[in-house]
């Protein structure tokens, strides 16, 4: 079945630096990633996402890289502040399936 | 809009009961679902419905049952509360079936099992 792999599970940086956290995928058929953003007792919130079109996308700070030969697409923060502590989940979604299968998270330190 | 709304947001029960997890959307998606989140393990999809009348099975469906008779609403019933069900569950929607929509997650349900 679907299968999503999330590293690392923790990561800490210090203030200013850039951090990186990469997401392998199994189903051939994904062609939608997104990445959540969950702060301490509140619910993921959707940060950025990528079609399979498309091999990176930006935001500001916030960037995805999509590798679809290898299977795998990475968040890039840069510039880190300590407002992005958090915990990041990349998801993905196939076109044969009606599912969003997330990865178990990475728990992103900044330190100032 | 209120968006997903889900209650309660706390919850201890005794091994054995049973309960419902309420969740309401406003925002017309035909697509709901209900995940649980634990320590380590991220979310795990347990239900989830691609429109009125239709359910299907997750990853980790045993123990728990959905329906969905209208498009807002789609509750979870845990049948009988063990405590590996202790988690925090939330509940998500989005527009459609289609792959590319944005799921929205409401506030979450933390669940005590003791």
């Amino acid at each position: 079945g679907e299968n999503v792999e999330q590293h690392p599970s923790t990561l800490s940086v210090q203030e200013g630096d850039s951090a990186v956290i990469k997401c392998t995928y199994s189903d051939s058929a994904s062609n939608y990633f997104p990445w959540y953003k969950q702060e301490l007792g509140k619910r993921p919130q959707l940060i950025i996402d990528i079609r399979s079109n498309v091999g990176e996308k930006k935001d500001q700070r916030i960037a995805v890289t999509l590798n679809k030969t290898a299977k795998h697409f990475s968040l890039h923060i840069t510039e880190t502040q300590p407002e992005d502590s958090a915990v990041y989940f990349c998801g993905e979604g196939g076109s044969g399936t009606y599912k969003y299968i997330f990865g178990t998270g990475t728990r992103l330190k900044v330190l100032a | 809009n209120a968006g997903v709304t889900q209650t309660p947001k706390f919850q201890v029960l005794k091994t054995g009961q049973s309960m419902t997890l309420q969740c309401a959307q406003d925002m017309n998606h035909e697509y709901m679902s209900w995940y649980r989140q634990d320590p380590g393990m991220g979310l795990r999809l347990i239900h989830y419905s691609v429109g009125a009348g239709i359910t299907d099975q997750g990853e980790v469906p045993n123990g728990y049952n959905v329906s969905r008779s209208t498009t807002e609403d789609f509750p979870l019933r845990l049948l009988s509360a063990a405590p590996s069900q202790t988690s925090v569950y939330f509940c998500a929607s989005r527009r459609d079936r289609v792959s590319g929509n944005t799921i929205y997650f409401g506030e979450g349900s933390w669940l005590t099992v003791v």
